[in-house]
């Protein structure tokens, strides 16, 4: 399958400083990139959507000016979480879309562990 | 929200079929059923899809029922490193997201 990998695979940063996690598909090209976020035991939830040269779209509850996504290029998405507080400790996980002959699959990169002190 | 019902957790010994439902009444004409595993602290890994065909690859089996609105992934021989929790998603294609449930933590045992 493709590969997605993601950058760094952990951090640890101090409350209200921003932290960037990049996103890259390594052997194909993703117009299409989602953003997901997981806590402890529990499911992922849908953070946004990237799409390249646009503007991200996010779901309902998160905030795009705390969230910030950049889609430069097709091989290339990134999350900065802005002014980052303990309660934004969590697992970040991107994934991306390709399309082979007949069909469409995401592909998750191995998700980045975020810790605010 | 997710349009699928899975059992919480099941339990295999080493070297037998794991057999996983996957429960989805309300799945559209135009929606595929997939399959993910997420082993601890990794991110998600893709198994396999399928629209109204039964599907195999060389990591699973899948078997949708001929009124689609229940599915059956098939791993044939469980091993430890199986052991995971296993997501039943449906989805149209076209890029569209994915909508995670609480899935299934399969335990293969020795």
């Amino acid at each position: 399958g493709a590969v997605v990998s993601q950058h760094p695979s952990r951090v640890i940063c101090k409350s209200g400083t921003s932290v960037k996690i990049e996103c890259r598909s390594l052997d194909f090209q993703a117009t299409t990139m989602f953003w997901y976020r997981q806590f402890p035991k529990k499911s992922l939830m849908l953070m946004a959507t990237s799409n390249e040269g646009s503007k991200a779209t996010y779901e309902q509850g998160v905030e795009k000016d705390k969230f910030l996504i950049n889609h430069a290029s097709l091989t290339l998405s990134t999350l900065t979480v802005t002014s980052a507080h303990p309660e934004d400790s969590s697992f970040y996980i991107c994934s991306a879309s390709v399309s082979s002959l007949k069909k469409e699959t995401q592909y998750f990169g191995p998700g980045t562990r975020l810790l605010v002190l | 929200d997710a349009k699928t019902t899975q059992p919480p957790s099941m339990d295999c010994a080493e070297g037998r079929a794991a057999n996983l439902p996957c429960n989805h009444s309300t799945i559209s004409g135009n929606e595929y059923v997939y399959w993910y595993r997420q082993i601890h602290s990794q991110g998600p890994q893709y198994i396999i899809h399928g629209l109204k065909n039964n599907e195999t690859n060389e990591m699973a089996s899948l078997i949708i029922t001929e009124d689609r609105k229940s599915s059956t992934l098939i791993l044939p021989h469980a091993t430890l490193r199986d052991t995971a929790v296993y997501y039943c998603i449906v989805r149209a294609t076209g890029f569209q997201k994915l909508v995670f449930g609480t899935g299934t933590r399969l335990l293969v045992s020795p």
